[in-house]
């Protein structure tokens, strides 16, 4: 399968700790993207990079997200100090930066803050 | 700003037609229609792009209307696994950032 993949697909931790997840985009791929999307709303853009490069970083998030995309291959999201509203589905998507392409998602990794 | 769906819920019966409409406050270059079935990641349906009018595939069409800065996902003779959350998702700028609308959440039954 060359779809979008992401780990873990399920994340239970306790408030004020740190958690990382992971997106393996399309390989050909050279956009990333990462939404958050909470129960009965449409997914909200967080960031998203071309190649290595994070173009844009929603004000919505605060200074604890932080993301990385190293090699402009697969991309981490990290959390730090971690609070209950966080919890979410974080979704990862990535599309062939062409002007006409969509994005395809990956399966999401939901989080629980307790 | 987000784009707004309508209607946010509709309940049909199997092989009934559906109209779901996204309108935006401001200009688009694109428009993205998504699936999404509970507790799954949203699954692509189609694009449109400024200066295309509609596209469809089976019994899946979506329109485009520039002016009006809308577009519209028609549904036809719906089947079961017509049954999930539709969102759209806008690009204003070309630059292929989304802004989703709020859903609308479509039910068939037999």
């Amino acid at each position: 399968d060359t779809g979008v993949s992401q780990d873990p697909r399920h994340k239970i931790t306790k408030r004020g700790q740190n958690v990382t997840f992971r997106c393996d985009p399309i390989s050909e791929h050279n956009r990333l993207y990462w939404y958050r999307q909470t129960l009965g709303q449409g997914p909200e853009f967080l960031t998203y990079f071309q190649n290595e490069a994070q173009l844009e970083k929603s004000r919505l998030l605060s200074d604890r997200f932080s993301a990385e995309r190293p090699k402009g291959s697969f991309s981490t999201l990290e959390i730090q100090r971690t609070e209950q509203g966080d919890s979410a589905m974080y979704l990862c998507a990535s599309s062939l930066a062409a002007g006409k392409e969509t994005q395809y998602f990956g399966p999401g990794t939901r989080l629980l803050v307790l | 700003q987000q784009p707004v769906q309508s209607p946010q819920a509709v309940i049909l019966r199997e092989g009934e037609d559906a109209v779901i409409n996204c309108s935006s406050s401001k200009a688009l270059y694109s428009v993205h229609w998504y699936r999404q079935k509970h507790g799954e990641a949203p699954v692509f349906l189609m694009i449109l792009l400024k200066g295309g009018e509609q596209k469809g595939h089976d019994k899946i069409s979506a329109s485009f209307n520039e002016k009006k800065q809308q577009s519209s996902l028609y549904l036809t003779a719906s089947q079961l696994s017509y049954s999930g959350t539709y969102f759209c998702g806008t690009d204003n700028f070309g630059n292929e950032k989304l802004t989703f609308g709020t859903g609308t959440r479509l039910t068939i039954i037999p």
